[in-house]
């Protein structure tokens, strides 16, 4: 069966920080990868995709990016935060080719200070 | 701009009561239709999918898809207690499109 992690869970942060998190999928290959940011009382905001290794799309200009360095392996990454980064942050896969469902990992809660 | 409208809610209900559940979309050529249930501090946990207009069961829950009039709803029957969450509607455009529009979602509160 196929299993998503994500780290940290939390994370609190200085404005001005860098910012990198994690997202693994375990169990599928070649999977479609997102990227959802959360805010409090808010709908899920896409910031990034991926269909394959290295091919990223952004839905949002901001300071954020992506990066996909393995099949499997998905990198939100910020050099400098700012307050509005603040969110509940949520990788996501889907199985490519197939049914459309996508199915979300724990998330990473980040508050920026 | 495809748009996939709820209404936030909350919605309050007894418990054993019927939870409906309802969602607008402004895409025609829509595909896909889900459910996804969101406690406080949790990520969306996926609870129904359907693609054909009428009916579709799982247990406590029945997802109800009309393309011609281009809503989805969800019944949840006998609600829970435990069912008191946000529950999200995520659609699929026509096309083989890789993302899914979501809802913003419904809070929804079952009272003993």
């Amino acid at each position: 069966s196929q299993t998503i992690h994500q780290w940290p869970a939390t994370l609190v942060q200085p404005v001005g920080s860098p910012l990198s998190l994690e997202c693994t999928v375990e169990g599928t290959s070649n999977p479609n990868l997102y990227w959802y940011r959360q805010a409090a009382g808010r709908g899920l905001q896409l910031l990034f995709y991926s269909v394959g290794i290295g091919q990223i799309s952004s839905e949002v200009p901001q300071n954020l990016s992506a990066s996909r360095p393995q099949d499997r392996q998905f990198i939100l990454s910020s050099k400098k935060l700012l307050l509005s980064d603040s969110g509940f942050y949520l990788c996501a896969w889907r199985i490519s080719g197939t049914t459309d469902t996508q199915y979300f990992g724990p998330g990473t809660r980040l508050t920026v200070l | 701009q495809k748009e996939v409208e709820q209404n936030s809610g909350p919605l309050s209900v007894p418990e054993g009561a019927i939870a409906s559940l309802n969602c607008t979309y402004s895409d025609r050529g829509s595909q896909s239709f889900f459910w996804y249930r969101q406690y406080s501090g949790k990520s969306p946990e996926l609870i129904m999918f359907i693609y054909s207009n009428g009916d579709k069961e799982d247990g406590r829950f029945t997802a109800q898809l009309n393309k011609a009039s281009q809503y989805v709803s969800l019944l949840i029957r006998d609600s829970q207690p435990s069912d008191s969450a946000t529950y999200l509607c995520a659609v699929y455009a026509s096309g083989g499109s890789y993302i899914p529009t979501f809802g913003r979602g419904t809070s929804l509160i079952v009272h003993p």
